[in-house]
Formats: C-alpha cells, sequence, structure tokens
C-alpha cells in the first residue's frame, strides 16, 4: 500500500460545481496534513492546513478523518482558476523529515 | 521577503556535465529540502537538511550531493549528469514540521 494515495483523475467539472477529493494514507502517526496547489510546470503552493476539527477557508473545505486515515478538500462554486493539480501531504511521524506527497488530483473546471 | 529562490530557470546539460543548482530562503527555515518531478508524476525527495551542517539522504540520492554551511542556502550538486536526471528540480523550505515553502523550480535537460 502505497503511503498516500489520491485519485489522479481527472476531475472535469462544471463552473459552479462542487467537487470533493479524498486521500488516504496509511501511516496513523502522521501529524500534520496539508493540501497544496500545483498549476501546470510551477511549483506547489500551499492551499491550505487540515486540521482535526476540519477548517474552512471561503470556497474550500477541509477534514481530516485519523479513525479512517484519510483528509478530504471539498470546492464550493468551482471558478475556472481552480483548475490545477491538488497534492495531499502528510508530514512525518517522530524521527524522520520525509513529507510524504500524493501524485496528485488533476482538476479541470469547465466553462 | 523574497521567500525560497532558485537559479538557474533553465538548463540544458551534457552527458557527464557536473553544475550546482541553487537555493536560498530568506525566512530563516532550520529546514530545507530537494526534490525532483519528473513529467506527470509526483514529487520525490532527493536530501533535506534539518540545519545549517546536517545533511541527509532521501528517496533518490544517487547522482547528487548537497551541502549546508548556512541557514539560508542550501545548493544540489549534479555530478556526472545522466539523461536519467532530466527533470524539474524543487528546492522547498519549512520551520520544523509547518507547511513547506517551495521555490520556482529549475528545469533541467540532459542531453
Amino acid at each position: 500500500r502505497k503511503e498516500v494515495e489520491q485519485d489522479p483523475g481527472p476531475f472535469n467539472v462544471p463552473e459552479g460545481a462542487t467537487v470533493a477529493f479524498n486521500c488516504t494514507y496509511s501511516n496513523s502517526a502522521s501529524q500534520s496534513f496539508f493540501w497544496y496547489r500545483q498549476d501546470c510546470r510551477k511549483e506547489p503552493k500551499l492551499l491550505m492546513s487540515v486540521y482535526s476539527s476540519g477548517n474552512e477557508d471561503g470556497r474550500f473545505t477541509a477534514q481530516l478523518n485519523r479513525a479512517s486515515q484519510y483528509i478530504s478538500l471539498l470546492i464550493r462554486d468551482s471558478k475556472l482558476s481552480d483548475s490545477a493539480t491538488y497534492l495531499c501531504v502528510v508530514t512525518p511521524t517522530s524521527g524522520t523529515y520525509k513529507y510524504i506527497f500524493g501524485t496528485g488530483t488533476r482538476l479541470k473546471v469547465l466553462a | 521577503n523574497a521567500g525560497v529562490t532558485q537559479t538557474p530557470k533553465f538548463r540544458i546539460l551534457k552527458i557527464g556535465q557536473s553544475m550546482t543548482l541553487q537555493c536560498t530562503q530568506d525566512m530563516n527555515h532550520n529546514y530545507m529540502y530537494w526534490y525532483r518531478q519528473d513529467p506527470g508524476m509526483g514529487l520525490k525527495l532527493i536530501y533535506y537538511s534539518v540545519g545549517a551542517g546536517i545533511t541527509d539522504k532521501g528517496e533518490v540520492p544517487n547522482g547528487y550531493n548537497v551541502s549546508r554551511s548556512t541557514t539560508e542556502d542550501f545548493p544540489l550538486r549534479l555530478e556526472l549528469a545522466a539523461p536519467s536526471q532530466t527533470s524539474v528540480y524543487f528546492c522547498a523550505s519549512s520551520y520544523q514540521y509547518n507547511e513547506q515553502f517551495f521555490g520556482p523550480g529549475t528545469r533541467l535537460t540532459v542531453l
């Protein structure tokens, strides 16, 4: 089993739609969780951190389910500019500094 | 703050040549990382550093070397370039286990 798994997509959705991505992780001792956004041929940029209680930033909502070992990202009212690859990132357990990146989920928002 | 800067942005090398990819951060982060990303693939950790004078191997260190003489700088050295090292190289930094900030990347082609 991969340490972090994501559905690669692509997810093709119309403008205004709501779309959700899930990401599963294998190590129950993982400490912190993030969603990053990567545009084509650009560097990854932090979209939001994921907290145990769930958190929201405008149209974006992130959830963490430690019992089932997954995190989710919900995007409401999709915009054309949301088209990108979304990377799930899990930080290391104690004793290692390796951040685990998922391979990403591609989203394409259609006009 | 400039954040994380990388030079050069693009480079073409011939097989067997060597080069150094530069990375500098001005956020006083203690942790720094080098990743490579092949087309359509996820990020792979090459080397990381948890502070000046301390470096360690990641998943794919063969063919690369690093040094960390200051908090700000973390250069990546390629010795005897091979076509398999054609990739996009990203440098990143973080304050311990917090979110990573990425540089804009160096696109390297080895012919």
